[in-house]
């Protein structure tokens, strides 16, 4: 089974700072997805940026961008000029090449990523 | 816009009652999702299903049951609640079809349940 780790629990940044949220998993499987969610404190989960493990090149959202270490089972992700609004909860997940129950997302514990003035 | 709708926000109940809470989305996709939400412990999927009266068992499936008797339709049964049960559970749907980066899986608000 597959197992996702986020060591951070809180994190802080000040605001226009850079920030990185750690995230290591545990696999057997060669293809998998691998993703960043939000969750603000309106709750709504949002998808912040997603990375096929297959693809080197490190996938970037505008401001967002991930250090996908694949050898090394690691997959941060980096705020640049943060931001007010960027203050949540950042869940990273992991999610099987295979379909059927294996298309679950499987969930970090989470880093809860405050943002000062 | 993708839109998947919580029947409640909150919900308080009591012991050893019978407790629905209802997922609804709009977008004609496949999966759908319940997940439980605990501090420290991340999202958690309690069951899953992938067409219509299709479901499978996550990781904490007991204590729980669901029902899918349309696509856009998705409920979760907790057959007698228990105090334990007092969480945030989240409703998640995708489609099937398709390259997985491609259709992510696009969430609810959540629903707080209170257990007394």
């Amino acid at each position: 089974a597959q197992t996702v780790t986020q060591s951070q629990p809180e994190m802080s940044v000040q605001e226009a700072e850079t920030v990185t949220l750690s995230c290591t998993y545990d696999t057997s499987e060669s293809d998998y997805y691998l993703f960043w969610y939000k969750q603000p404190p309106s709750r709504q989960m949002i998808l912040v940026i997603r990375q096929e493990a297959y693809k080197q090149q490190n996938a970037t959202e505008n401001r967002f961008s991930v250090n996908f270490q694949k050898a090394a089972k690691s997959f941060s992700l980096k705020i640049s000029d943060s931001q007010l609004g960027d203050a949540a909860m950042y869940f990273c997940a992991y999610r099987s090449y295979l379909t059927g129950t294996a298309s679950k997302l499987t969930f970090g514990t989470g880093t809860r990523l405050q943002v000062m003035l | 816009d993708v839109k998947v709708t919580q029947s409640s926000r909150y919900l308080v109940k009591r012991t050893g009652e019978k407790v629905f809470l209802e997922c609804v989305q709009d977008m004609d996709h496949e999966n759908m999702f319940w997940y439980r939400q605990d501090p420290g412990l991340g999202l958690r999927l309690i069951y899953f299903s992938y067409d219509v009266k299709m479901k499978e068992k996550g990781d904490i499936p007991e204590g729980y049951s669901v029902s899918r008797e349309k696509k856009e339709r998705f409920s979760l049964i907790l057959e007698s609640a228990s105090t334990n049960q007092t969480s945030m559970y989240l409703c998640a749907s995708s489609l099937r079809r398709g390259r997985p980066v491609e259709q992510p899986q696009h969430f609810g608000d959540g629903t707080r349940l209170s257990i007394l």
